[in-house]
């Protein structure tokens, strides 16, 4: 069974960077890609980008371009995302997830439960 | 930029059926997917490629997608079904873009 678990709420200054972990298990870790997606308060989700987790290629939003690095430890099966230069605007809850290829396009078929992150002075 | 729209928020009955659309120009050329979130929980899968259900989700949802308007189903509502849903598309010059969500009561 497809497993995703992310690291705990984080609490950040403004400036101050954070990197939130997402452990998989359950599927063949280098096989698929995983996506990053944030939600902040009353808003839709975004898209941020994400890491093919056998290659290492990885794509970014043009918004988050410069701030949002995503990286892989295969022999963990982990992937990470860290921010930089945070700013209120980014307290967020952020989800990893899981990519499978559909029809047109990839979907998301496992998401983790999300780590909130505060972005506070 | 491409953009989907979505009503805030549907109200329906128990047993009753919820239609949620979700509008963007030529929407129908694209492959739509749905997830539905609750508080406190991973987001599921509900629908992805306008119609097909993961396995585990219940044959009372469903989609459709045509024109400028997708729209997922879900037919003989019950209290369990009470979350917010979104849809998501790919989109060559917006890469990956949700709809703002529709807050789904069971009245």
């Amino acid at each position: 069974q497809v497993h995703l678990v992310q690291s705990g709420a984080e609490v950040k200054k403004p400036g101050a960077s954070v990197k939130i972990s997402c452990k998989t298990s359950g599927y063949t870790f280098n096989k698929f890609a995983i996506q990053w997606i944030s939600q902040a308060p009353g808003q839709r989700l975004e898209w941020l980008g994400y890491i093919h987790a056998g290659n290492g290629n990885t794509k970014y939003s043009k918004k988050l371009q410069g701030r949002v690095t995503i990286t892989r430890d295969t022999s963990a099966s982990t992937v990470y995302m860290e921010l930089s230069s945070l700013r209120s605007a980014d307290t967020a809850v952020y989800y990893c997830a899981r990519d499978l290829a559909g029809y047109r396009s990839v979907y998301f078929d496992s998401w983790a439960q999300g780590t909130l992150v505060t972005v506070s002075s | 930029s491409y953009v989907l729209t979505q009503p805030p928020s549907v109200s329906v009955a128990p047993g009753q059926t919820a239609r949620i659309p979700c509008g963007g120009n030529h929407i129908g050329t694209k492959s739509v997917h749905w997830y539905q979130l609750k508080p406190g929980q991973a987001p599921v899968l509900v629908v992805y490629d306008d119609y097909d259900r993961p396995s585990g989700i219940p044959e009372r949802f469903s989609g459709s997608n045509s024109g400028n308007t997708a729209t997922l189903t879900i037919s003989r509502v019950e209290a369990g079904d009470e979350a917010d849903y979104y849809c998501h598309v790919w989109d060559s010059s917006s890469d990956h873009v949700f709809g703002p969500g529709t807050k789904v009561t069971v009245l």
